[in-house]
């Protein structure tokens, strides 16, 4: 069965500080990668997406980045934090097979700029 | 562009009684429709699906929601709620690309 593992639970960080959070996925293969940001009362954000190694969509103009240096990896970076970059970030994984819409989510990372 | 509403950010109920959560999309065409689950600090769990099959879909924990497109609805219902269903709930649709569109969520409240 497949499984997504998010790192680390959950962390504080000052302000202009880097960040590096990390996504894999076990049990699939080529799957597509997401990163959303929930904020408190505000749902979710998709931050980016990649349907594949090194290919990646940003949806949003933003102080963060994405890599996926492997196919089941994907990792979420800032050169200097923000103050508004808190938040719960959340990693999802769906099939590449365009018929299963569904995503499935990681278990989080609470993010606290101080 | 496909979008949700969810009306009613707080909904509380009684323990025994039914739960509602009003879904309300646009799309431009037949959509995929989903409800996912948050309990408080966790990820999120596909609680059910519509893909254009049956209008009424069954998911897991005893909920489930009807497609109505003559009121671009997808409303969410359980006959008695149960303690563990406090959590928010999200409605949302599928967008191009595999990217999911989400409403801003119904935070659920179980009154014993």
């Amino acid at each position: 069965s497949q499984t997504i593992h998010q790192w680390p639970a959950t962390l504080v960080q000052p302000v202009g500080s880097p960040l590096s959070l990390e996504c894999t996925v076990e049990g699939t293969s080529n799957p597509n990668l997401y990163w959303y940001r929930q904020a408190a009362g505000r749902g979710l954000q998709l931050l980016f997406y990649s349907v594949g190694i090194g290919q990646i969509s940003s949806e949003v103009p933003q102080n963060l980045s994405a890599s996926r240096p492997q196919d089941r990896q994907f990792i979420l970076s800032s050169k200097k934090l923000l103050l508004s970059d808190s938040g719960f970030y959340l990693c999802a994984w769906s099939a590449a097979d365009r018929w299963n819409y569904e995503q499935y989510f990681g278990p989080g990372t609470r993010l606290t700029v101080t | 562009a496909q979008s949700v509403t969810q009306l009613d950010s707080h909904v509380s109920v009684s323990e025994g009684t039914p739960v509602l959560l009003r879904c309300n999309y646009s799309s431009s065409y037949s959509p995929s429709l989903f409800w996912y689950v948050q309990h408080p600090n966790k990820g999120l769990q596909l609680l059910l699906k519509y893909t254009s099959a049956a209008t009424l879909v069954k998911g897991i924990n005893g909920f489930e929601a009807e497609f109505k497109k003559s009121e671009t609805s997808f409303h969410l219902t359980k006959p008695s709620a149960h303690m563990s269903d406090a959590a928010e709930y999200f409605c949302v649709i599928r967008r191009g690309n595999n990217r999911l569109a989400f409403g801003k969520g119904n935070q659920v409240v179980v009154i014993p």
